[in-house]
């Protein structure tokens, strides 16, 4: 697509509730990424997905939280058991290869404003 | 790990004057340094980009400079406008797909 595209745009789930939060990335992007911004917030890194390579889980909060992305394309982000501390905007980027293998900056989603009540 | 530090969070500047915002890293491998523009309820956008192995960039109103001795970088926009009312966010990575370390943000508001 043009521009990566997530899903649901909004997201009201009550407290010990499970959610799902889709990312499709731009086609051809073989790098994606999952940042949550709680209100007012920077931006908190939470996994990395390149290619075939093992993901980089480092900044998953909990084991409440995971990740998977099926066929180097779409990925899926669940909150198990959800809390209110998890309520934020879930952002989802892609990046492609430049040549020499660099990497290019992000392109960001429009994010998941996720609420837990 | 990467520690990037964004000064100042908020920022309130005249139409027309310039606006200056500083980032520092910590680490010395990172040889990446993007700039994102966020908007009220949209994603981060990125608008310039420097590369360790250049000291400053240029695209229209927009600036960045990077000084890889003292790890610190800053973005520049002359001639403000309305329009580039939003949040400012930097970030610093070691390339390559590395994840990006962000600043806490800087709010820009330009008074008309």
């Amino acid at each position: 697509g043009a521009g990566v595209s997530q899903s649901p745009s909004n997201k009201v789930t009550e407290k010990g509730k499970d959610v799902e939060l889709r990312c499709d990335p731009i086609s051809g992007h073989t790098a994606l990424y999952w940042y949550r911004q709680s209100l007012g917030q920077g931006l908190e890194f939470l996994i990395y997905f390149q290619g075939n390579s093992a993901p980089d889980k480092s900044g998953l909060p909990s084991d409440r939280f995971s990740a998977e992305r099926t066929g180097g394309s779409v990925s899926t982000l669940t909150i198990q058991r959800t809390q209110q501390e998890d309520s934020a905007v879930y952002l989802c980027a892609s990046s492609r290869t430049l040549n020499r293998g660099k990497g290019s900056g992000y392109t960001f989603g429009s994010g998941t404003r996720l609420t837990v009540v | 790990g990467e520690n990037v530090e964004q000064h100042p969070s908020t920022l309130s500047v005249q139409e027309g004057d310039s606006a200056v915002i500083k980032c520092t890293y910590s680490d010395s491998a990172s040889n990446y340094f993007p700039w994102y523009k966020q908007e009220l309820g949209k994603g981060p956008q990125l608008i310039i980009d420097i590369r360790s192995n250049v000291g400053e960039k240029k695209d229209q109103r927009i600036a960045v400079t990077l000084n890889k001795t003292a790890k610190h970088f800053s973005l520049h926009i002359t001639e403000t406008q309305p329009e580039d009312s939003a949040v400012y966010f930097c970030a610093a990575s070691r390339g390559n797909f590395n994840k990006f370390y962000f600043g806490s943000g800087t709010k820009l508001n330009v008074k008309p």
